[in-house]
């Protein structure tokens, strides 16, 4: 059972570059997530999306952008990287409120340093 | 707005022994979710157990429970039978159940378990 994947598992990126962390999940929930993990911190959520085409920001959604074209994927764009986006990126999927205490299902997470 | 707070942010307990990591929240929402989440050194977030603010029981899975105290606005997780493995950060969350189901998570709690 894959679950959520995420890719790169590492990256080290310079000043003003550009990325896209990939994620994607199997499992056919609605809902999908991601969230930064800063050191010593809990998660905070960048941006989210209830379906296919529908996405919105989260609590710190400054320097990213997100699409959600299908079901499965959810990818993070960074435009021109920063210092401050240093930190561990991780993607999550739910199904909908609907299912009641169903959680969210985390990737392994994506570890990014900007320099 | 919501909030989960975590006052320890650092917990010791020796194999065999139960430990109990504090959580509390703040809502002004009725129907909300509470969650506790695991985190081993090589990072990736294990749901652990989870609670609806509607439940009359305290929910158990296996060598965890959550300790609901609902007037108290408390969610603190015992694990009982402390084993090597446990050593990890332990995140508390909560979901509103209304509207988008946001996760917010606390700050952590490190727990150690030696021999």
């Amino acid at each position: 059972n894959a679950g959520v994947t995420q890719t790169p598992k590492f990256r080290i990126l310079k000043i003003g570059q550009s990325m896209t962390l990939q994620c994607a999940q199997d499992m056919n929930h609605n809902y999908m997530y991601w969230y930064r993990q800063d050191p010593g911190m809990g998660l905070k959520l960048i941006y989210y999306s209830v379906g296919a085409g529908i996405t919105d920001k989260g609590e710190v959604p400054n320097g990213y952008n997100v699409s959600r074209s299908t079901t499965e994927d959810f990818p993070l764009r960074l435009e021109l990287a920063a210092p401050s986006q240093t930190s561990v990126y991780f993607c999550a999927s739910s199904y909908s409120r609907d299912r009641g205490g169903q959680p969210q299902h985390f990737g392994d997470g994506t570890r990014l340093s900007i320099l | 707005a919501q909030k989960i707070t975590q006052t320890q942010p650092g917990m010791f307990v020796q194999e065999k022994e139960a430990v109990t990591l504090d959580c509390t929240y703040d809502t002004s929402d009725p129907s909300y979710g509470l969650f506790w989440y695991k985190q081993p050194s090589s990072g990736e977030m294990i749901f652990l157990i989870y609670q609806g603010s509607y439940d009359q029981q305290n929910a158990t899975e296996g060598r965890y429970s959550l300790n609901f105290q609902k007037a108290r606005k408390s969610a603190n997780l015992v694990i009982s039978a402390s084993q090597l493995g446990d050593s990890a950060m332990y995140f508390c969350a909560m979901r509103e159940e209304i509207g988008f189901q946001k996760l917010v998570f606390g700050t952590g709690t490190r727990l150690l378990v030696s021999p």
